[in-house]
């Protein structure tokens, strides 16, 4: 079953605004990762933040992480055309630690220029 | 390119024919996942080899499906009997380690008239 929600299903912006995406999840994990997918492509990783951070810096990307919520947000700054993709949140979870990513169903985020 | 690589990149093939995907991982990447994408979802888990030991295969896995990764470098997956249900983007993945961050080919795509 999937594990991670991604909020919202669907995001459209304006070229230069910031694209802000919820995951949500229920067990304890190692580690939470985002990716990036365009339409009939594989997965592009983004970042990683381990379940002792909360927050974490990569380029455009922030990614923050709340263990106690059981939640992560990632905020695309500036955004660009280029940025149009699906973006998924998966979680490497205590339980089946390393053996899995357990992936959320996904925000469409469309950038329009 | 030291990516992962997946072959063929798509597949049509008649309901009750069997198929078999390749997948190189990064060359120094001890882990290898499956992961099977339908339309509008997240990957779902299929199977994951430590080296050459394939540790963990999911419910998803029914016995049409088999993997292997016989040297611990490259891996095949065979459907055999293929149904329309096996439709679906097959995506292929590798870490270094059992908690880091996965890296995945660019998938292939699988049609069953």
């Amino acid at each position: 079953s999937q594990q991670g929600e991604e909020d919202p299903q669907a995001l459209s912006i304006q070229e230069g605004e910031n694209a802000t995406m919820n995951c949500s999840y229920k067990t304890s994990i190692n580690n939470l990762q985002w990716y990036r997918q365009n339409s009939g492509r594989g997965l592009v990783h983004l970042i990683l933040i381990r379940s002792n951070e909360r927050e974490k810096h990569s380029g455009r990307l922030r990614v923050t992480l709340d263990t106690s919520k059981k939640s992560s947000s990632l905020l695309i700054t500036a955004s660009r055309a280029a940025d149009t993709a699906s973006y998924f949140c998966a979680t490497d979870r205590q339980e089946t630690s390393g053996s899995r990513l357990t992936f959320g169903e996904g925000t469409q985020l469309t950038v329009n220029p | 390119d030291t990516g992962v690589s997946q072959d063929p990149r798509h597949k049509i093939t008649k309901r009750g024919q069997n198929v078999t995907f390749r997948c190189d991982p990064i060359s120094e990447h001890n882990r290898l996942y499956w992961y099977r994408q339908t339309l509008g979802q997240g990957p779902e888990f299929l199977t994951y080899f430590q080296n050459e030991a394939q540790l963990e295969k999911s419910r998803l896995l029914s016995d049409r499906f088999s993997a292997e990764r016989p040297k611990g470098s490259f891996s095949t997956l065979e459907i055999q009997r293929t149904e329309q249900g096996d439709s679906a983007m097959y995506l292929c993945a590798s870490s270094p380690y059992g908690t880091g961050s996965q890296y995945f080919g660019p998938g292939t795509r699988l049609l069953v008239l």
